[in-house]
């Protein structure tokens, strides 16, 4: 059964600092992963989807990579802002293709 | 404007009471789902479909039931036995299982 950890659970740090969060999952057959940001009380919004046979991807100041065979996956937010601060969450489709296991998430808190 | 619209924000259960949390999307997705989350913790999924008049349990379903009878919209039905209701229950749609899913804004259940 696949299992998604996150590590670690809160994070905080001062306002342009990088940040670096980390997933990892234990079976390595997986269709994709994807990251996800949660604002307290919402629902999930996708950050970055990355498919299998790739390596990474970016969008603006998110960089996510996925190297499949060690079950890792790390998301990258560079120069954070306070408007960072959030829960991320990790979540990998098996190779079925049809279900999503999440991490715990982390929780980010970016101080002005 | 497409997404997914959950009903009601707030919802209070009765001791043997059942509820129905109502999800209906306008996307046009195929495949929906219902995920549990519990404070502090990532997403568990309770029942998925892929289809109309076709669905699936997940990790957690004892408790639970749905439906599927239209394809925009995946009700999902507390019942008296799931005794630890308490919970900020998602729900989310894909256009098939293995492509990103879109979340609602969730229903947060109490016990009253």
């Amino acid at each position: 059964k696949q299992e998604v950890t996150q590590i670690p659970a809160a994070l905080s740090v001062p306002e342009g600092e990088n940040l670096v969060l980390n997933c990892s999952f234990t079976d390595s057959a997986i269709y994709n992963l994807q990251w996800f940001r949660q604002d307290p009380g919402k629902g999930l919004t996708s950050l970055l989807l990355i498919q299998s046979s790739q390596r990474e991807q970016t969008s603006g100041r998110l960089n996510a990579s996925l190297d499949k065979s060690s079950g890792r996956s790390t998301l990258y937010i560079a120069a954070s802002q306070p408007g960072d601060s959030a829960t991320y969450l990790c979540a990998v489709i098996g190779a079925a293709g049809n279900k999503l296991t999440f991490g715990g998430g982390t929780r980010v808190l970016v101080k002005p | 404007d497409g997404g997914i619209t959950q009903s009601p924000k707030y919802l209070f259960r009765k001791e043997g009471q059942n509820v129905t949390l109502s999800c209906e999307q306008n996307l046009n997705h195929d495949a929906m789902y219902w995920y549990r989350q519990d404070p502090g913790q990532g997403l568990r999924l309770i029942y998925y479909s892929q289809i109309v008049n076709d669905f699936q349990k997940g990790d957690i379903a004892e408790g639970y039931s749905v439906s599927r009878e239209k394809k925009e919209s995946f009700p999902l039905t507390v019942t008296s036995a799931q005794k630890n209701p308490t919970a900020f229950y998602l729900c989310a749609s894909s256009p098939t299982g293995s492509q990103p899913q879109h979340f609602g804004d969730g229903t947060r259940l109490s016990i009253l």
